[in-house]
């Protein structure tokens, strides 16, 4: 079946402007988290959904930072007034939890200038 | 601090020989550990797990081995193919929620 996508795959935007970033898991996985990896960094955990639980936002840098997932499935990660130091690829992943492997998609790559 | 290290940043192997990628951690929390390869501007693609019972698991040319004790962690691959280059990751978990934490990535080069 299809696996995780991630749109947009690109992005560039200003400093101070807003993004969203959108995924859409697997279809079935009740569990869906986000990432992203910083130039030369390893993979941060950002935010995780499970179900109709409230998010675990733990990962979450600062207040610019949002997400939210609409009917258990599709989400869109919002970041406010970006800065520079938010160009990363911002990366999601589902899983059918408790199912502790999680799938990957291809990442969005954004770009502060 | 780091609980998921990978000391070695690179790795260069000849074709047909095999690959040792090696992991740290230091949470004795983590049961649940999995290895990623992942190709330039593409996602982290899964590529074999372990659970904490469990000190090796094996599917084809993968073996990941587990050593509780010493907190470690190792993928082997064998035979190594220039197909297997890329950036491998492994990440644990552990928490509630399942969350995955990363070490920083091997880049492993197979030359023909």
């Amino acid at each position: 079946g299809a696996g995780v996508s991630q749109s947009p795959s690109n992005k560039v935007t200003e400093k101070g402007k807003d993004v969203e970033l959108r995924c859409d898991p697997i279809s079935g996985h009740t569990a869906l988290y986000w990432y992203r990896q910083s130039l030369g960094q390893g993979l941060e955990f950002l935010i995780y959904f499970q179900g109709n639980s409230a998010p675990d936002k733990s990962g979450l840098p600062s207040d610019r930072f949002s997400a939210e997932r609409t009917g258990g499935s599709v989400s869109t990660l919002t970041i406010q007034r970006t800065q520079q130091e938010d160009s990363a690829v911002y990366l999601c992943a589902s899983t059918d939890w408790p199912q502790e492997t999680q799938y990957f998609g291809p990442g969005t790559r954004l770009l502060v200038l | 601090d780091q609980q998921v290290k990978q000391n070695s940043p690179s790795l260069s192997v000849q074709e047909g020989r095999i690959s040792i990628l090696n992991c740290d951690y230091t949470n004795s929390m983590f049961d649940y550990f999995l290895w990623y390869k992942k190709y330039p501007a593409e996602g982290p693609t899964f590529l074999i797990s372990i659970s904490s019972i469990k000190d090796k698991n094996e599917d084809g040319r993968f073996t990941v081995f587990l050593n509780k004790s010493a907190k470690h962690l190792s993928l082997h691959i064998v035979p190594s193919q220039p197909g297997d280059s890329a950036v491998y990751f492994c990440a644990a978990s552990g928490d509630a929620g399942n969350m995955l934490t990363f070490g920083g990535g091997t880049r492993l080069m197979v030359k023909p």
